[in-house]
């Protein structure tokens, strides 16, 4: 069974202070890693698609990354509007798409 | 408009009542879903429909109907519900059913008294 762990559950950061959220994960087949955004009250947002190993994708603060077991969303110099819950979803070669928990990031000024 | 509407937004029914949530979807699209979302657990996927046939139905109690008119609406039909389906019901579409990449409604947030 495909399976898709977020951690930590919940980060707290200072603004400026950088940081990484990890989402692991075991599918039979990785035909692609989603990141998500949501904010409280609202539908997830769409952030980025990772393919394979290696692959980077970059938007304004947030980085991610994908290696054969894991993927990190790295938050660079965050601010208070950074803050939202990001969710992770791994696609298995049967289109099947699994979702994480979350991390619910809180930035403080 | 935006790109894909949920309501109502926010809907308090007892046990025995009927009622329906409504989806749409303003992106041409041709799959929309619905997903459960409870407090601290993963996106629960519900349904899925692809140019209005439904793909996917994954073990949802019968007391949840859905319904696809076409690939711009979708409706879940709501009934004899239980407490433990209070929930964030999210609407959800995609350009097609193979792809991760959704977009998503702000949700119906239900609770059953």
């Amino acid at each position: 069974e495909d399976q898709v762990t977020q951690s930590p559950e919940a980060l707290r950061l200072q603004e400026g202070e950088s940081s990484s959220l990890n989402c692991s994960y075991t599918v039979s087949g990785l035909r692609g890693l989603f990141w998500y955004r949501q904010d409280p009250g609202k539908g997830p947002e769409f952030l980025f698609t990772l393919y394979s190993a290696g692959e980077e994708k970059e938007k304004e603060r947030l980085k991610a990354t994908l290696t054969k077991k894991e993927s990190f969303l790295h938050i660079t110099a965050p601010k208070p509007e950074d803050s939202a819950t990001y969710l992770c979803a791994v696609q298995a070669d049967d289109y099947k798409l699994s979702f994480g928990a979350g991390t619910t990031v809180t930035v403080r000024a | 408009e935006t790109g894909v509407t949920q309501t109502p937004r926010h809907l308090v029914m007892g046990m025995t009542n009927k009622k329906s949530l409504k989806c749409e979807q303003h992106l041409g699209h041709n799959a929309m879903y619905w997903y459960k979302q409870s407090a601290k657990k993963p996106l629960e996927l519900m349904f899925v429909y692809n140019f209005k046939e439904q793909t996917e139905n994954n073990s949802v109690p019968s007391r949840f109907s859905p319904e696809c008119p076409n690939s711009s609406h979708l409706f879940l039909h709501l009934h004899t519900l239980q407490p433990e389906d209070s929930a964030l019901y999210l609407c959800a579409s995609s350009r097609g059913a193979a792809t991760g990449e959704l977009f998503f409604g702000e949700g119906s947030r239900l609770t059953v008294l």
